[in-house]
């Protein structure tokens, strides 16, 4: 079976700007969680969801969303981005609740 | 309000001696617990978890013991390989809920 996968794996923006980072779950698992990386506060969630629907969400501001199509496949949207949205941002997918599987990332970089 | 904390930010570890990663939590919810490897630039894989029913659970090299009264878990691999330099994380669940909780991780060395 194909991991999670995430596109793109790098990515450079300007402050101001909104970015949209994808997901694609292993196949038959319907819940997707996002989750922040960054050095100082480490691996943060973001949201969840499950059979197109956001189950629970976060301490993040509203500029961070995210959506779950029909097939499973998530993305996640940040406007107007700040230079402390820099980090990795990571994607896991799961069948039932307990162990998650993680994608390898997407790396923003906010100049 | 960290609610799963790793104390140690990092451990040096002799090939072949015994690991020992500790995660302290506060939230008394939390019933399932997980221990994730991270490399740099992949994402965390799972090594493995517990239920708040046991107080151990062991998978080849890798033991996690529980200690529910103290809110404590730790993580022994034995013996460790140079392989296993990694940071590893802590993660907690609540019952019901999809969302992991994570500590802020242990760089492990594992020195040949």
């Amino acid at each position: 079976k194909a991991g999670v996968t995430q596109t793109p794996r790098y990515l450079i923006k300007t402050r101001g700007q909104q970015v949209t980072l994808s997901c694609s779950p292993i196949s038959g698992h319907r819940s997707v969680s996002w989750y922040q990386q960054t050095p100082g506060q480490g691996l943060q969630f973001l949201f969840e969801y499950f059979s197109e629907t956001q189950r629970n969400k976060g301490n993040f501001p509203g500029r961070f969303s995210g959506r779950q199509f029909s097939n499973s496949r998530s993305e996640m949207n940040v406007s107007t981005l700040e230079l402390g949205d820099s980090a990795l941002y990571l994607c896991a997918s799961s069948w039932m609740r307990g162990e998650q599987f993680f994608g390898p990332g997407t790396r923003l970089t906010v100049l | 309000d960290q609610q799963v904390k790793q104390n140690s930010p990092s451990l040096s570890v002799q090939e072949g001696r015994i690991s020992i990663l500790n995660c302290d939590y506060t939230n008394s919810m939390f019933d399932y617990f997980l221990w994730y490897k991270k490399y740099p630039a992949e994402g965390p894989t799972f090594l493995i978890s517990i239920s708040s029913i046991k107080d151990k659970n062991e998978d080849g090299r890798f033991t996690v013991f529980l200690n529910k009264s103290a809110k404590h878990l730790s993580l022994h691999i034995v013996p460790s390989q140079p392989g296993d330099s990694a940071v590893y994380f802590c993660a907690a669940t609540v019952f019901g809920s999809y969302q992991l909780t994570f500590g802020k991780g242990t760089k492990l060395s594992v020195i040949p």
